[in-house]
């Protein structure tokens, strides 16, 4: 069926970079759209959200761009902190019924000082 | 204000038995979800209650099951325990479903099948 894949499965970069992560979708019917950060041995952990009639949202440190015409999601989070480190899911709900949210299998980011 | 609690928080079983997890959603939440985390994988949905009714489920066997309580605080059931089932299960809440509101997570409860 279809589902929210992500393209990098590992992200290194030192502190104070900007960091991109992306993800696919691959469902048009997808409206909703958000941003998990999991650490480790913790539950995901709400970062930011987006909805299909937005291609931009923005938060503290962390900006959330949506492009439906090529099904493409990300985050950037600007200044990148040691305490970023994490995985990071997106994830995708659609717009009809009792749709759930689907997740990505996740992006470990890891954070240099 | 509490965010969505679980318990327990570890929990051993031996294969064959049945285990018990427990959530409490937010305050004024009434849509509860299960997800499965197995170890280096991402989550699967398994249960999805909302006002005391199942609103979906994901593809896990029968022996996946749940219920919700009137204070919407909401059960995870698993019988006939096989050690693949073995995994980080967690919890999420929201406000009440039709439209698009954020989910917000439990730490999780970590069972164990030996």
């Amino acid at each position: 069926g279809e589902s929210v894949g992500l393209h990098l499965p590992t992200l290194s970069v030192q502190e104070g970079d900007n960091s991109i992560i992306n993800c696919a979708y691959s469902n048009s019917a997808s409206d909703y759209f958000i941003w998990y950060k999991q650490e480790s041995g913790k539950g995901p952990q709400f970062i930011i959200d987006i909805r299909s009639n937005m291609d931009k949202r923005q938060g503290q440190r962390v900006t959330v761009l949506l492009n439906k015409t090529v099904k493409h999601l990300s985050l950037q989070i600007a200044a990148t902190q040691p305490g970023d480190s994490a995985v990071y899911f997106c994830a995708e709900n659609m717009a009809s019924g009792y749709s759930t949210l689907t997740f990505g299998k996740g992006t470990m980011l890891l954070v240099s000082p | 204000e509490a965010g969505v609690t679980q318990s327990p928080t570890h929990l051993i079983k031996t294969r064959g038995q049945q285990a018990t997890l427990r959530c409490s959603p937010i305050s004024g939440h009434t849509s509860v979800y299960w997800y499965q985390q197995a170890l280096g994988l991402g989550l699967q949905f398994l249960l999805w209650y909302d006002e005391g009714e199942e609103r979906n489920r994901g593809n896990f066997p029968p022996r996946f099951s749940g219920r919700q309580f009137p204070n919407y605080s909401s059960e995870l059931n698993v019988n006939a325990l096989e050690l693949e089932d073995s995994a980080l299960y967690l919890c999420a809440s929201s406000l009440q479903q039709g439209v698009r509101n954020t989910i917000y997570f439990g730490e999780g409860s970590w069972l164990t099948v030996v």
